[in-house]
């Protein structure tokens, strides 16, 4: 049980376009969601907390109009990065909360490599 | 300010050896300790977790300490296999409303033939 997808697992685009990735909670309702962001070698660091049906809750320095986040089920929360630049390439984690339990499940991650 | 160290940063071991990777923190009031492996392109999975009251966790060959008093943990990976190779992430929740982790700066190991 618990488990989370990520969708897609590896997105490779143009600079100035939009990338949406979904995050869903396969078999539990996450009324908080996650998503982290990843550079070689570093640890993850954290973008934004997602409440299901209200706005995401972002973190120091992570433009908010840049990165996009809607989570508008108790199972699905999406990151749409928008006018993706080449220093927009990272991997990107999504993270589900079990409702009424300290305890974050992770996604297998999107790999976003921006040309 | 809400901190959790790793070391080393990486590190080199034969297979079939054992090893022992160091968390520290000064995440305050803490809540609980977890470690996590993360192989290379995917995302971490949960290999313990602690709370206060606890000092040993076990997983296989996994083994977590943590000694609340001094603020460290340990993640003691007893005969070690290729597919060890990955990073370890130190994880401490604080005792709040949100449900934010605390990450480490992570340990990566590389397990040789």
């Amino acid at each position: 049980g618990a488990v989370v997808s990520q969708h897609p697992s590896r997105v490779i685009c143009k600079s100035g376009t939009s990338v949406k990735i979904e995050c869903r909670s396969l078999d539990f309702q996450a009324t908080t969601m996650f998503w982290y962001r990843q550079f070689p070698k570093q640890s993850l660091m954290l973008m934004a907390t997602s409440n299901e049906g209200s706005k995401a809750t972002y973190e120091q320095g992570v433009e908010k109009d840049k990165f996009l986040i809607n989570h508008a089920s108790l199972t699905l929360s999406t990151l749409t990065v928008t006018s993706a630049h080449p220093e927009d390439s990272s991997f990107y984690i999504c993270s589900a909360n079990l409702a009424g339990l300290n305890e974050q499940f992770f996604g297998p991650g999107t790999r976003l490599t921006v040309l | 300010k809400n901190q959790v160290e790793q070391s080393p940063q990486s590190l080199i071991i034969l297979e079939g050896k054992n090893c022992t990777l160091q968390c520290n923190y000064t995440v305050s009031p803490f809540s609980n300790l977890r470690w996590y492996k993360q192989d290379t392109g995917r995302g971490p999975v949960s290999l313990t977790i602690m709370t206060f009251s606890e000092n040993t966790k076990s997983n296989g060959r996994y083994t977590a300490t943590l000694d609340a008093d001094t603020k460290q943990s340990s993640l003691h990976i007893t005969a070690s296999q290729l597919s060890d190779s990955a990073s370890y992430i130190c994880v401490v929740s604080a005792l709040s409303g949100t449900y934010k982790y605390i990450f480490g700066t992570g340990t990566r190991l590389k397990v040789l033939a």
